[in-house]
This record gives C-alpha cells, structure tokens and sequence, in this order.
C-alpha cells in the first residue's frame, strides 16, 4: 500500500524567509502533484511532475521530485503572506488500467508578517 | 470555463435520510473520483470511476454508493448517512491514459466541495 508523508505538518515562517516542505512516499512512481488549498476553498493544481529530476517554478515556489529517493520538494523562496495555505502532495500510483491519486496529509503553512 | 461542478455546497440532514450530492465536469474526462476531507487525514478517496458504467471502491467506500451513466455527471449517494459522513467531499476529474498525457499526467481538477452534516 502507498504511504505518502510530508513534513512538516505545519510550519510558521516569517515573510522573506526560504524554507522547504517534504513529501516522502513508499512505493515506486514517477509521477507527483502538488496542490493548493485556502481555507474552506476547493483543491488548486501547482504542479506536474510527470519524470525523475523534474524541476518546475512559478513565483515563489519550485517543485522538484527524485524518484529513486521516492521524494518531492516544495521550496518556498521569499515568502510573502500571500503564500499562507495548506499545501499537499499527491502521487499517482497505477493499479492495471486505473490510475490513482494517493494524497499526504497536507502542510499548513502560516506565513507572518 | 472548464470546471468540475458540484451541488449542493452546504448540506445538514439527519440520520438515515438518503441524501445525493451532484458532480459534473465539462472536460469530457473518462476518470471521475469522490473524496472526504477530515482534519489530519488528507484526502481519503471514496469511489472512482474509469469510464461510464466503470466503478470502483477507494480506499473508504462503506456506506457509499455512486453511478457512471453518463461521461460527464458521478454522484455520490448516501443511502442512510450517520454521523461518522460528517465531513467535506470533494470530485474530482481527469484523463486517464497514461499514454496519451504525458505533457499532463493524469492531473486532477477538483470541484468547489460539499459540506455535509449528519445530525
């Protein structure tokens, strides 16, 4: 069964600082995807990381997944309070025809003026 | 606008009164899937669906029924609720062959979620 951890699972940071939220997972996969979520809001793609060594960047946030650690990295850079929400991971595993969707169990991040 | 619609957003029943909560997507994607939301859980998926008339169970699926009659629509439907449905449900669509998205992946779009309290 896949197990999907990030940490922290919720972290305070101060406006301009750099940090960097991890998403650990069990089984083999080379595809991941970030989300994210305001409060009582709907679930908003980042993005795509469809293959090892995938890099992607919009704004202040970079993605990035390494398959053979079986791990993804969301860095934060500057961060500004516009940022503050919850933030998951999810990675896609494949079960014969159907692909699913197995999903951490969010980081809430609380940036501060 | 391509989106996933759901219906109703805020829902308050009692226990045991059949309840159904609509999902609609615009995207003409095969793959439909139900989730809840619960504090320190993540997602948890419900049921999902390949295709019209194709369903089958998440991770969480008791006490849970769904249908596939048509591309676009994938209800939820709660026979006799408890109180233990509590929760936020969200749906959630995409393509589903790994071949044919390899710009996208099977990258999900979720809908706006429904609120559900079960007195």
């Amino acid at each position: 069964e896949l197990k999907v951890e990030q940490n922290p699972l919720f972290l305070s940071m101060q406006e301009g600082k750099n940090y960097t939220i991890y998403c650990n997972y069990s089984t083999t996969s080379d595809r991941l995807y970030w989300y994210r979520q305001d409060p009582g809001k709907s679930l908003e793609s980042l993005f795509v990381l469809l293959s090892n060594g995938a890099v992607k960047q919009e704004g202040r946030l970079m993605a990035s997944l390494d398959t053979k650690a079986r791990l993804s990295t969301l860095h934060i850079t500057a961060a500004v309070h516009d940022l503050s929400a919850t933030y998951f991971c999810a990675v896609e595993s494949n079960t014969g025809t159907a692909s699913k969707l197995t999903f951490g169990t969010g980081t809430r991040l609380q940036v501060t003026l | 606008e391509a989106q996933v619609t759901q219906n109703p957003r805020y829902l308050i029943t009692v226990t045991g009164k059949k309840l159904t909560v609509t999902c609609s997507q615009n995207m003409n994607h095969e793959y439909m899937s139900w989730y809840r939301q619960d504090p320190g859980l993540g997602l948890r998926q419900i049921y999902y669906s390949m295709n019209v008339e194709v369903t089958d169970k998440g991770d969480v699926p008791e006490g849970y029924k769904v249908s596939r009659k048509e591309k676009r629509n994938f209800p939820l439907i709660l026979e006799s609720p408890s109180p233990n449905q509590t929760s936020l449900y969200f749906c959630a669509s995409s393509f589903l062959s790994r071949l044919t998205n390899t710009r996208q992946g099977n990258e999900q779009f979720f809908g706006p979620g429904t609120r559900l309290t079960v007195l």
